[in-house]
């Protein structure tokens, strides 16, 4: 079945520092590729999105590109505040049995980022 | 600005309990997840619908059932809980069925089996 896989956390980064959090993906179709953030007490959100194989998601300095050949989808930002200090989540959308569309997320990479 | 609304915020129930979850949007998406996040487990599919009364079993159905007698509203049901189903339960919806259209969250409900 499908599956989301990121890596381990947590990661914890000086202000400005730069970001990597890997995301690799098995899929039984072609699906599209997300990355959600949760904020401490708060609900997810829809934080970028690719669709295509070489699309480029990006977001409030947050980038990831939709590689077909590596199935994966790392997320990356160049200079982390302290308020990126949140969980991300690596998701993906692919058929279901029965037609519809399902979601599947990984289980999430707590992010700290100090003064 | 779409609303998804989750009935409980933190619900404590006993072992052996008919436990109902219900999740309203008000955007009329033809799609909703139930989903449960536990800690190093992220978030783990355990039923959606794409339609009225059609439902699809996800990663871990056991022990879940679903109702979707209104496109607003999905319930969850947990038959006879039990002490392994506490957890963060987390209801999305999604505008259509596509699969680039985002989820849109509730902000979850606590569920604690004692």
């Amino acid at each position: 079945g499908d599956s989301v896989t990121q890596m381990e956390g947590p990661v914890t980064l000086s202000e400005e520092a730069f970001l990597t959090i890997n995301c690799t993906y098995t899929a039984t179709g072609y699906p599209s590729l997300f990355w959600y953030v949760q904020y401490p007490g708060e609900g997810l959100q829809l934080l970028l999105k690719a669709t295509k194989a070489d699309d480029k998601g990006s977001n409030k300095g947050f980038e990831a590109t939709y590689r077909k050949e590596t199935t994966s989808f790392h997320l990356e930002k160049g200079s982390v505040q302290v308020s990126d200090s949140a969980v991300y989540f690596c998701a993906l959308s692919d058929r279901g049995l029965t037609g519809g569309f399902k979601t599947i997320f990984g289980a999430g990479t707590r992010l700290f980022v100090k003064a | 600005d779409v609303k998804v609304t989750q009935s409980s915020r933190y619900l404590v129930k006993r072992t052996g309990e008919k436990v109902f979850l219900e999740c309203v949007q008000d955007m009329d998406h033809e799609n909703m997840f139930w989903y449960r996040q536990d800690p190093g487990l992220g978030l783990r599919l355990i039923y959606f619908s794409y339609d009225v009364k059609m439902k699809e079993k996800g990663d871990i159905p056991e022990g879940y059932s679903v109702s979707r007698e209104k496109k607003e509203r999905f319930s969850l049901i947990l038959e006879s809980a039990s002490t392994n189903q506490t957890s963060m339960y987390l209801c999305a919806s999604r505008s259509r069925d596509t699969d680039y259209s985002p989820l849109h969250f509730g902000n979850g409900t606590r569920l604690t089996v004692t």
